[in-house]
C-alpha cells in the first residue's frame, strides 16, 4: 500500500498544550497535505506543503517536511478543546491521480 | 461549507440490496473522488472521475460502480450489499490538474443490516 502512517494513533493533551503528530509516507511526492476530520464529518483541508519547502505556518499550525526521511509533522500550538478531531496526512496526486491518506491521529484536547 | 453536496446523509438497508449515493461537486470542479471510511480500514480510495471519464481506480469492489454525468455530478452504486459494506462514503472534488486540495462532502453513512 502507498498509504502513509500517522503517529501516534491517538493523543490526549490538556488545553493550552502543544500537539505534535507525525506522518511517514512511502513514495516521492510533489506536496503533502494535512486534513482534519471532526467525528463523523467530512475532511477539511488545513495546509499544504510543497516538496521544496521545509516548514510552513498557518495560524496555530506549523508543518515540517523532511523528504529525505519521507516524513512530515504537524504541530498545533496552544491547543483548544475545539481542536479535538482526527488529523490525516495525504500525498498526491500521484500515480493514477490518486491521493493517499494516512491512517490518522485521533487528538483529544481536554478542557 | 465545502461546496460539495452528498445525498443521502444516512441510509439503512438490508443485505443483498442496492443503493445509489449521489455527489454534487463544487461549482467548476471537474474531478470527483470517492472514498470509503470504515472503522478498521481508514480512508480507502475507490474511484476518480475527471470531466465524465474514469481516471483512477482504487480498491473498488466489482459490486460497486460509479459514473460522472455531463453536469459533473457523480453517483456511486453499491449492489448486493453485505454487512461489511457498512461505512461512511465520502465524495471529494477538486479543480482538475495541479496540486490543489480536495474538498470533501459530509459523507453518506450506510448501514447494512
Amino acid at each position: 500500500s502507498q498509504q502513509g502512517e500517522e503517529d501516534p494513533q491517538a493523543l490526549s493533551i490538556q488545553e493550552g498544550e502543544n500537539a505534535t503528530m507525525n506522518c511517514s509516507y512511502k513514495t516521492s511526492i510533489n506536496n503533502l497535505q494535512w486534513y482534519r476530520q471532526n467525528s463523523g464529518r467530512g475532511l477539511v483541508h488545513l495546509i499544504l506543503i510543497r516538496s521544496n519547502e521545509r516548514e510552513k505556518h498557518s495560524g496555530r499550525l506549523r508543518v515540517t517536511l523532511d523528504t529525505s526521511k519521507k516524513s512530515s509533522s504537524l504541530l498545533i500550538t496552544a491547543s483548544r478543546a475545539a481542536d479535538t478531531a482526527s488529523y490525516f496526512c495525504a500525498t498526491g496526486p500521484g500515480t493514477g491521480n490518486q491521493f493517499y491518506f494516512g491512517t490518522g491521529t485521533s487528538l483529544t484536547v481536554i478542557p | 461549507d465545502s461546496g460539495v453536496t452528498q445525498t443521502p446523509k444516512h441510509l439503512i438497508t438490508a443485505t443483498g440490496q442496492r443503493v445509489t449515493l449521489r455527489c454534487s461537486p463544487r461549482s467548476g470542479d471537474l474531478s470527483v473522488y470517492w472514498y470509503q471510511q470504515s472503522l478498521d480500514q481508514g480512508l480507502q480510495f475507490l474511484i476518480q472521475y475527471y470531466n465524465g471519464e474514469e481516471r483512477a481506480k482504487g480498491n473498488i469492489l466489482e459490486r460497486f460502480s460509479a459514473q460522472q454525468f455531463p453536469d459533473l455530478h457523480s453517483e456511486l452504486n453499491l449492489s448486493s450489499l453485505e454487512l461489511g459494506d457498512s461505512a461512511l462514503y465520502f465524495c471529494a472534488s477538486r479543480e482538475g490538474g495541479g496540486t490543489g486540495e480536495l474538498f470533501f462532502g459530509e459523507g453518506s453513512r450506510l448501514t447494512v443490516l
